[in-house]
């Protein structure tokens, strides 16, 4: 079974400063990896994905994240946080059934709330 | 062009009550699943559907179902409400549902159940 954990539920940074969400995952066959972010009384919007290629993905609003499959990590950053980057960040791994492929199905993390300081 | 559209978007239904949450996918996507989002239990997957046929089911009780009309149009139904019921459901498309798809998820609906 396949299983994504995220460190820390809640964290706080000041605008400019880097933002770092981490993200490891439990996979027995190569994952499909994303990165959701939620804004209040919202959908879930993708920021990124990594699925075969380049480990290290750019996604929208200047976030990257880097596949590291020595470490199972899946960790998201941008440079310099903006107010506008306030929001609960999942990462999410995609299903992997029988016949390699689980329809429609993405294990998602527990979320991890941003909050960005004046 | 359009994104996920879920209907209603807020209701409150009383215990025992049934619910039904509709969902119309992205124009051209024929898979589409539903999630469960509560502050205790997170995101969590119910089923998945695909050219009228369920693919994928996750672990919820029997009251909980769905159905998908052949315009890729899909429907979620919670019978014998429970207070634990109450959660924001969440529909997300996908062309086929394959793994590493990227799957577009709608705004949802909030279901209080009193």
């Amino acid at each position: 079974a396949q299983s994504v954990t995220q460190l820390g539920s809640h964290v706080s940074v000041s605008e400019g400063a880097l933002v770092l969400l981490r993200c490891n995952y439990s996979s027995s066959v190569p994952p499909y990896l994303f990165w959701y972010v939620q804004y209040p009384n919202q959908g879930l919007q993708l920021l990124l994905k990594y699925t075969t290629g380049a480990t290290l993905v750019k996604g929208i609003n200047g976030f990257e994240a880097e596949f590291k499959k020595s470490e199972t990590s899946f960790h998201l950053t941008k440079p310099s946080a903006h107010m506008s980057d306030a929001a609960e960040y999942f990462c999410a791994v995609s299903g992997i059934g029988a016949g390699g492929t689980s329809y429609g199905k993405l294990t998602f993390g527990q979320g991890t709330i941003l909050t960005v300081h004046p | 062009k359009a994104g996920v559209t879920q209907t209603p978007r807020y209701l409150i239904k009383t215990r025992g009550q049934q619910v039904t949450l509709s969902c119309s996918p992205i124009s051209g996507h024929r898979s589409v699943s539903w999630y469960q989002q509560t502050p205790g239990q997170g995101l969590q997957f119910l089923f998945e559907y695909f050219s009228e046929t369920q693919r994928n089911k996750g672990n919820f009780p029997g009251r909980f179902s769905g159905r998908q009309f052949s315009n890729s149009r899909s429907e979620m139904n919670v019978s014998t409400l429970e207070l634990g019921d109450s959660a924001l459901y969440l529909c997300a498309s996908t062309s086929d549902g394959y793994s590493g798809n990227t799957i577009y998820f709608g705004e949802g609906s909030w279901l209080t159940v009193v």
